[in-house]
């Protein structure tokens, strides 16, 4: 079956410009997480999803990263006045659900963003 | 603050033998561990974990054991393969505090298993 999707694979910008990273994740899975991959670094949480609501936003940044799931299945990173510090790898992951059964995360392959 | 360590960047083993990868985390309500491998230009994909119930979980060539008093977690690949060469990620979360989704990770380390 298909997996997590995300576009676009790359995105080079100017520095000040806006961003859009969309995420589809597994068909049917309500859970919903972007993580941020730096060079030389683990993936670090930034906001998890379950249905359509941003349950836990802990992780982003400042007030210029925002994430949307407005029909509870895809997800748009969203960020603005981009700074060469936000250049990473952006990933997305979904999972059936959350609760007292663990489910493992499975991920798509990441939109690197380069900020010039 | 790192609360999940992967203290060796990377590791070089023969075909056929065993490789070790270990992991270390500080905080104390981490219940659940996961290993994650990644190939280049494709996201982790998740490998086995382990409940802090258990000490040990095996699955095919990979175990993961897990030592809660030194807060020390290891994966076994035994018989290590060309194809293992990957960087291979721990990761951790908690279910107490209601953050069970959230996943800690350590910074990787570069297998090559070398034919």
């Amino acid at each position: 079956g298909a997996g997590v999707s995300q576009t676009p694979s790359n995105k080079v910008t100017e520095k000040g410009k806006y961003v859009e990273l969309r995420c589809d994740p597994i068909s049917g899975h309500t859970a919903l997480y972007w993580y941020r991959q730096s060079l030389g670094q683990g993936p670090e949480f930034l906001i998890y999803f379950q249905g359509t609501g941003a349950a836990d936003d802990s992780g982003l940044p400042n007030d210029r990263f925002f994430a949307v799931r407005p029909e509870g299945s895809v997800s748009t990173l969203k960020i603005q006045r981009t700074e060469r510090g936000d250049s990473a790898v952006y990933l997305c992951a979904s999972s059936p659900t959350v609760g007292r059964v663990r489910n493992e995360q499975f991920f798509g392959p990441g939109t690197r963003l380069t900020v010039l | 603050d790192q609360q999940v360590k992967q203290n060796s960047p990377s590791l070089s083993v023969q075909e056929g033998r065993i490789s070790i990868l270990n992991c270390d985390y500080t905080n104390s309500m981490f219940d659940y561990f996961l290993w994650y491998k990644k190939y280049p230009a494709e996201g982790p994909t998740f490998l086995i974990s382990i409940s802090s119930i258990k000490d040990k979980n095996e699955d095919g060539r990979f175990t993961v054991f897990l030592n809660k008093s030194a807060k020390h977690l290891s994966l076994h690949i035994v018989p290590s393969q060309p194809g293992d060469s990957a960087v291979y990620f721990c990761a951790a979360s908690g279910m107490r505090g209601g953050s069970n989704y959230k996943l800690t990770f350590g910074k990787g380390t570069l297998l090559t298993v070398n034919p």
